[in-house]
This record gives structure tokens, C-alpha cells and sequence, in this order.
């Protein structure tokens, strides 16, 4: 059974950092394109970030480009998100999915929720 | 980059069908497609794919009661003999070779 867990979530302060972590198994994680989608409370679905199989190659949003680094490591099954100098329009829940090439993100995680507030 | 237009709400009695679109923009017609159903407080669940010839493949345990079609740039879910489980959030998503883009979503309500 495939299964993504993120965590890492929390409160933070606007400028702080968090790095979130998503946990993969059921699948050979190291074949497939992973990325990040964000929520916004009462909003819709935002492409974030996503990195290639290889490791190296990674794309961003214009919104979090320069800010955000994504990452995996895949000896350990599992995708991170740095989160740099955040602010209030980054708060939401955080999903990751895997890609399944040609046919869209087919597994979610159950989210976890950032706060940016003071 | 790909922009993909929906309708903000759908509605439709208990026991009906219907029929939800997702509008692909201008030189993206033949793009294919995601719909993803995220019911109240849950993560998003993966639906189908579905191509610019109509034809879908549906994800692990999706009901036949959802069925995927195409007429040009537009992408259509339709939810037949509609049950309260299927009151939900419906996204579509696509991609190109840099970049995911995301539907603004449709709130059905059931009837």
C-alpha cells in the first residue's frame, strides 16, 4: 500500500524557517517524480515545488523561488521541504504527492499544517 | 504555462448526475488532465487521467459511478446516481515540462 506522511509542520514566526519532511513507502520511491502542494485555509490547491527521480533536478513556484529548496534522500524513502523567510501568505497545509508520469499526482499525504504569525 | 478554469460550485440532487467541467486555455487544447476529489477536512484523492480523446483511466478503488470525457479543451467528470460521500471539492490538474498547475476548483453540494 503506498502511503506519505508528512510532518514537520507548526507555528512560526513571519521570517522564520521550517523544514518538512514526508515519510514514503509501498512504492520504489526512487523511480518517481515527487512534489509539494500547498492549501491556504478556505482556498484551493498551489503547485509549490517538485524534484525529479535523480535528486538534482528541481522546479519551483515563482512564489517560493528562492525561499524554498526541496530535497530527497532516496536511501531514506523520504522528501523534504526547507522553508526559508516565511510569511503569512505561506500558511496552509502542506501535501506531498507522488507523480506518476503522464497521468497527474495519484497518491497525497494527509497534509501538515504551517502557521506563520507572531 | 497551462491555465485550467473552473466552475466555483456545481450542485445536484441525491440519486442524479453531473457533469463538471475543467476549460484548458488557449494552445493547451490537447493537454492532459487530473480530477481530484478532496471531501471536507481530507487530503485531495487522486480520480482519474484523462486525455484530450476522451479516453480516462481511473485510480485504485475510484467507483464506476465517475467517468471522464473531452470535447476540445474542455475536460469533463461526471458523477452519476449521485450519493452525500460525493459532496466534495473537485480539482483538475495538469503539467508541462517545468511547471503543475491546478484548477480553481469546484464545490459540488448534494442535494
Amino acid at each position: 500500500e503506498v502511503q506519505l506522511v508528512e510532518s514537520g509542520g507548526g507555528l512560526v514566526q513571519p521570517g522564520g524557517s521550517l523544514r518538512l519532511s514526508c515519510a514514503a513507502s509501498g512504492f520504489t520511491f526512487s523511480n518517481f517524480v515527487m512534489h509539494w502542494v500547498r492549501q491556504a485555509p478556505g482556498k484551493g490547491l498551489e503547485y509549490v515545488s517538485a524534484i525529479d527521480s535523480n535528486e538534482y533536478t528541481t522546479y519551483y513556484a515563482n512564489s517560493v523561488k528562492g525561499r524554498f529548496t526541496i530535497s530527497r534522500d532516496n536511501s531514506k524513502n523520504t522528501l523534504y521541504l526547507q522553508m526559508d523567510s516565511l510569511r503569512a501568505e505561506d500558511m496552509g497545509v502542506y501535501y506531498c504527492a507522488r507523480v506518476l508520469g503522464g497521468s497527474g499526482s495519484d497518491y497525497w499525504g494527509q497534509g501538515t499544517l504551517v502557521t506563520v504569525s507572531s | 504555462q497551462p491555465v485550467l478554469t473552473q466552475s466555483s460550485s456545481a450542485s445536484a440532487s441525491l440519486g442524479s448526475s453531473v457533469k463538471l467541467t475543467c476549460t484548458l486555455s488557449s494552445g493547451h487544447s490537447s493537454f492532459i488532465i487530473a480530477w481530484h476529489q478532496q471531501q471536507p477536512g481530507e487530503a485531495p484523492r487522486y480520480l482519474m487521467k484523462l486525455e484530450g480523446s476522451g479516453s480516462y483511466n481511473k485510480g485504485s478503488g475510484v467507483p464506476d459511478r465517475f467517468s471522464g470525457s473531452s470535447s476540445g479543451a474542455d475536460r469533463y467528470l461526471t458523477i452519476s446516481n449521485l450519493q452525500s460521500e460525493d459532496e466534495a471539492d473537485y480539482y483538475c490538474e495538469t503539467w508541462d515540462s517545468n511547471t503543475r498547475v491546478f484548477g480553481g476548483g469546484t464545490k459540488l453540494t448534494v442535494l
